[in-house]
């Protein structure tokens, strides 16, 4: 079956540096979400991509679909410690999430 | 209410117990979803409502797993005979529209389950 494979599995950077997790797909997406996960909390809704390369930004967070459309990656630019969280992505349809990018971060 | 909600916050069940786990999606969505999330682990699919139509159940793991949305809104996902794996936490998320109009998921604050 469709499966969605997140790298790496947990990330520490010291606060300022960049991040990145890359979600891949054994499959064509028709569309792919990003969560947000803190500790103790539960999903939040970042971003959905749907366009064969596409990129969108939120402040210090690049979101972009890959142009086969089988992965994705979000790229946060000089960390804070309000990063902190698990980083999930979904395939759309399929409702299928990635086991999430663990990302901690010391000031 | 403003978002999604569910209740209890905890639950502590025995081995062989029943539990019953209720979501109250925002109003007026349509879709809802029930999610299981082990520890360190993302959501796994459990079973998905249109209104108050069982689409697609096929994430239940077992037969002692069952979920209703009798009047398309409330939910209620019910386990019976509770095992130890099922410990897990319980996530509830609804949405505009259908889901293959992949609007995003509302998840509520979860229900956590124990089974000792």
């Amino acid at each position: 079956g469709q499966q969605v494979m997140q790298i790496p599995q947990y990330q520490h950077v010291q606060e300022g540096e960049d991040f990145t997790t890359y979600c891949n797909s054994s499959t064509t997406l028709s569309n792919i979400q990003w969560y947000k996960q803190r500790p103790g909390g539960h999903p939040v809704f970042l971003i959905q991509l749907v366009k064969s390369g596409e990129v969108k930004k939120q402040k210090r967070l690049t979101f972009q679909f890959g142009e086969a459309k089988k992965n994705s990656s979000l790229h946060i630019t000089a960390t804070q410690t309000t990063d902190v969280g698990t980083y999930f992505c979904e395939a759309g349809t399929a409702l299928i999430f990635g086991k999430g990018t663990t990302l901690s971060v010391s000031s | 209410g403003a978002g999604v909600s569910q209740s209890p916050r905890y639950k502590v069940a025995k081995r062989g117990q029943d539990v019953a786990l209720r979501c109250d999606p925002i109003s007026g969505h349509v879709s809802l979803f029930w999610y299981q999330q082990a520890l360190g682990q993302g959501p796994e699919f459990l079973t998905y409502f249109q209104n108050e139509a069982q689409l697609d159940k096929s994430g239940l793991p077992s037969d002692r797993f069952f979920a209703e949305r009798p009047e398309g809104s409330v939910s209620t996902l019910k386990i019976q005979r509770t095992q130890q794996e099922d410990s897990a936490v319980y996530l509830c998320a609804s949405s505009l529209v259908g889901r293959w109009e992949n609007s995003p998921l509302h998840f509520g604050n979860g229900t956590r389950l124990t089974v000792t």
